[in-house]
């Protein structure tokens, strides 16, 4: 059972334009939410993070949203650029004591110059 | 020094080979991670070290060894792999010890290939 769900596995983006990931959970558990962005043959980069006692953290083009109500988060980046073409992983956790991050599958982002 | 380093970039072995993965970092993190990575999936954690003791081996078979010689430092010795053992070996770490809600930083990731 996946408790971290990436719906969209690619998205095309025009260069300049708003760029929208999307990520559901399903354990209401989950008190803490990340992004990373990966590069082919790299290891995920961490891009910006939420608590669950927030539901908008910002970091420059970066903005993550969080609506507890429908266990949902979004990833906006404004505007896009094409270094942004990666796949981005949606990530939670859960507790205190906790370890484990839960990914998602990734969304697979390209932004076309 | 903000990043976590690995090495080798890349390894392959043979399935009678013995080897290491090796993973530092100098940001005075308290917990370090080991995970495995095959394509187009997400990262799956195989162990944790917590103020360098062992607190989680996710069910990870014996041919796989962690090592944390010091804070700093964490092994992956590698005996008796098999070809489905061939992936991106990731290392990350996180400044508490197995405390809730921090950032893990990923290293660059190890790709080993067994033939």
């Amino acid at each position: 059972d996946q408790q971290v769900k990436q719906n969209s596995p690619s998205l095309s983006v025009q260069e300049g334009r708003i760029s929208i990931l999307n990520c559901d959970y399903t354990n209401s558990m989950f008190d803490y939410f990340l992004w990373y962005k990966k590069y082919p043959a790299e290891g995920p980069t961490f891009l910006i993070s939420i608590s669950s006692i927030k539901d908008k953290n910002e970091d420059g083009r970066f903005t993550v949203f969080l609506n507890k109500s429908a266990k949902h988060l979004s990833l906006h980046i404004v505007p896009s650029q094409p270094g942004d073409s990666a796949v981005y992983f949606c990530a939670a956790i859960w507790g205190a004591g906790s370890y484990q991050l839960t990914f998602g599958k990734g969304t697979k982002l390209s932004v076309i110059p | 020094d903000t990043e976590v380093t690995q090495t080798p970039k890349h390894l392959v072995m043979g399935m009678t080979n013995k080897k290491s993965l090796k993973c530092e970092q100098h940001m005075g993190h308290r917990a370090m991670y080991w995970y495995k990575q095959k394509a187009k999936k997400p990262p799956e954690l195989m162990f944790v070290y917590s103020y360098e003791k062992l607190s989680i081996n996710e069910s990870v078979p014996s041919r796989f060894s962690p090592e944390c010689p010091n804070s700093s430092l964490l092994n992956l010795h590698l005996h008796a792999l098999q070809p489905e053992d061939s992936a991106l070996y990731l290392c990350a770490s996180s400044r508490f010890g197995t405390s809730g809600g921090n950032e893990q930083f990923f290293g660059p990731g190890t790709r080993l290939t067994v033939l």
